[in-house]
């Protein structure tokens, strides 16, 4: 079974700018989490979409937004880039909340912004 | 608010140590808890999921314990070998919301 896919890998863009990541979970997963990876912060949660629809959101500024689409992938965009948004950004898939299963993280997306 | 809290920060140890990666959190109000390790610039990787019900979990030369009540859980590694240099991470599951909340993390260093 393929795992999550994560794309691009890399990405280096200048301020002001915007950026959309992308997420493809494990085959019959529908819920989708993203998290941002910082050195300073760790790993902080950004929010849950589960058929659809966003389940959860974490305490991030407006400026993050996210959606999931019928076959469950999930992209996540993020307008006005600031300097403190460069991160590794995570995305994870599970079955689905309470179903007692493991999240499977993908390799991540790692964004520059210069 | 959920804080999690993992003892040590780092640790460095010779191959074939027994080792014990100490996790507390505040909220003792949580359904599942996860342990993940991560390689340096990589995703994470989970190693052990203990269930609401459990109260540990074991997988090869790695072990998990989880005492809700006390807001603890303990990640055992026996034989520890240079394979496991990584970032051990727990994520307690807030049972109303079913968010993974995540600790700094424990990095290990396993010495040949």
């Amino acid at each position: 079974k393929a795992g999550v896919t994560q794309t691009p890998r890399y990405l280096i863009k200048t301020r002001g700018q915007q950026v959309t990541l992308s997420c493809s979970p494990i085959s019959g997963h529908r819920s989708v989490s993203w998290y941002q990876q910082t050195p300073g912060q760790g790993l902080q949660f950004l929010f849950e979409y589960f058929s659809e629809t966003q389940r959860n959101k974490g305490n991030f500024p407006g400026r993050f937004s996210g959606r999931q689409f019928s076959n469950s992938r999930s992209e996540m965009n993020v307008s006005t880039l600031e300097l403190g948004d460069s991160a590794l950004y995570l995305c994870a898939s599970s079955l689905g909340p309470g179903e007692g299963d493991t999240q499977y993280f993908g390799p991540g997306t790692r964004l520059t912004v210069l | 608010k959920q804080e999690v809290t993992q003892i040590p920060a780092a640790l460095s140890v010779p191959e074939g140590e027994n080792l014990v990666l100490n996790c507390s959190f505040t909220d003792s109000a949580i359904y599942n808890l996860q342990w993940f390790r991560q390689d340096p610039g990589k995703g994470l990787t989970s190693l052990l999921l203990i269930q609401s019900s459990q109260r540990e979990q074991t997988s090869g030369r790695l072990n998990a314990s989880l005492d809700k009540s006390s807001g603890r859980s303990t990640l055992y590694i026996a034989a520890s070998q240079p394979g496991d240099s990584a970032t051990y991470l727990c994520a307690p599951e807030d049972s109303g919301t079913y968010k993974y909340i995540f600790g700094t993390g424990t990095r290990l260093k396993v010495l040949a």
